[in-house]
């Protein structure tokens, strides 16, 4: 069964570096997301991604964070200079349809724990 | 804006009994609601879902209906196992198709 994929399972980082998160999507999916959960919090949208481009993100999605998919497979959330408060679990997520209700089905990773020291 | 609460953890339970966990909703229109689950060190897997109103979602003995006149979209099952141990989210379809999650609730069934 097509599963998305995520690297590293764990980063650990000093504070103002830079980090890359990879994500490999189900092959014939279309939309992608990241998400965050920092620890004992809720999961918290970051930024979703269709047709080589950003649909939407949250207020959390400033300027620090970027995304891209620089091949047919891989999907990166990029963190220019990480903070201490940016240590929490990202999750990447894919779907193959868009309903603007909300009822489109979405796939999760095993995410990558990201601990800023 | 909309939003999930659900019921706080840990729940632990004996094997073979009932479980129910609350999630209440504040949404706009009528979104689409689901429960995912996280078994340790994988990732989130939809359980099942609802995407109007009565509807009930059902899978692998876990139920949940959705229920407007109350908010809510509790998740039940009959007789719970060990392998049922999990962390349990529950979310609602955003208008800009993400998901709107709650905190999570975690389960341990004991033997």
């Amino acid at each position: 069964e097509p599963e998305v994929t995520q690297t590293p399972s764990h980063q650990v980082t000093q504070m103002g570096q830079e980090v890359i998160l990879r994500c490999v999507p189900i092959s014939n999916h279309l939309y992608f997301y990241w998400y965050r959960q920092i620890l004992g919090q809720k999961v918290e949208f970051l930024v979703s991604f269709y047709n080589n481009e950003i649909s939407e993100k949250s207020e959390i999605f400033d300027d620090q964070f970027s995304v891209e998919r620089p091949d047919g497979s891989n999907f990166t959330l990029k963190i220019r200079s990480t903070k201490l408060e940016d240590s929490a679990m990202y999750f990447c997520a894919s779907s193959p349809r868009f309903r603007p209700s909300g009822g489109n089905e979405q796939f999760f990773g095993p995410g990558t724990r990201l601990t800023v020291l | 804006g909309n939003s999930v609460t659900q019921m706080e953890g840990p729940v632990t339970l004996s094997e073979e009994a009932f479980l129910t966990i609350n999630c209440t909703y504040t949404a706009t229109g009528y979104p689409s609601l689901f429960w995912y689950v996280q078994y340790p060190g994988e990732g989130l897997q939809l359980l099942l879902k609802a995407t109007k109103a009565d509807d009930k979602g059902s899978n692998k003995g876990f139920e949940a209906t959705y229920r407007k006149e109350t908010t809510s979209f509790h998740l039940e099952k009959g007789s719970v196992q060990v392998s049922d141990s999990a962390v349990y989210f529950c979310a609602l379809g955003g208008s800009q198709g993400n998901l709107i999650f709650g905190k999570g609730t975690k389960l341990s069934v004991k033997p």
